[in-house]
């Protein structure tokens, strides 16, 4: 069962361009991460939010997280062609000894 | 640092056969846990260990199965491969265990995965 749903699945955007990326559930998480992965390497951590309407910002990266924990988003600023990969959001819940849920990821492409 | 390192990197089998994993956690993590990720897809749950105990399980067959050594590494195994087991193989390891109040909020921090070819 897929707990998160992402959306968009695909995005080909120009560089310069802003986007954002939504992860959503019907479930509450006591955290959420997300997480941006390239082919042939693992996932690697971006943010981890934790507090309900929590907002951080990474560079040119703003994460939010909802007031319910329940959804969030990934907000990128004039994307470069580096910023290219899957990006993927994971949501633990104490319920599960707080193993990862993750969602399907969004596959961002950014040309030049 | 190291990060968390995996090996195999790649590996090739047949249907029927079985298969060991390996991962070594960062140093000074206790906790590993071990995700499966079909092309395509996001990773997911297998197992997850603390303190050589499992803490964890997501829904996958008896034929996986993990341990966890004195030294924090792991190993997973799979028996009786099918086509379907084919995936990105990925281990994570975190500074402390579920259910360590707010510290269970810990990342997790993945290695580059063992790409499984079942034939």
């Amino acid at each position: 069962t897929q707990l998160l749903e992402q959306s968009p699945q695909f995005l080909s955007i120009q560089e310069g361009e802003n986007l954002t990326v939504y992860c959503n559930s019907s479930s509450v998480f006591s955290s959420l991460q997300w997480y941006r992965q390239e082919p042939g390497e693992g996932p690697v951590l971006l943010v981890t939010v934790v507090t309900g309407g929590e907002v951080k910002k990474l560079k040119r990266l703003t994460f939010q997280f909802g007031d319910a924990r329940k959804d969030s988003s990934l907000h990128i600023t004039a994307a470069q062609p580096g910023d290219t990969g899957l990006y993927l959001c994971a949501g633990a819940q104490s319920n599960s000894g707080y193993a990862l849920n993750f969602g399907k990821g969004t596959s961002l492409l950014v040309t030049p | 640092d190291a990060g968390v390192t995996q090996s195999p990197t790649h590996l090739i089998k047949t249907r029927g056969q079985h298969v060991t994993l390996r991962c070594s956690p960062i140093s000074g993590h206790k906790s590993v846990s071990w995700y499966q990720q079909v092309l395509g897809q996001g990773p997911q749950f297998i197992f997850q260990y603390y303190e050589k105990e499992e803490r964890g399980r997501g829904n996958f067959p008896d034929r996986f199965s993990a341990r966890q050594f004195p030294n924090y590494s792991s190993e997973l195994n799979v028996n009786a491969l099918l086509l379907g087991d084919s995936a990105l193989y990925l281990c994570a390891s975190s500074l402390r265990s579920p259910g360590q109040g707010i510290l269970s909020n810990q990342p997790q921090h993945f290695g580059d995965g063992t790409r499984l070819s079942i034939l």
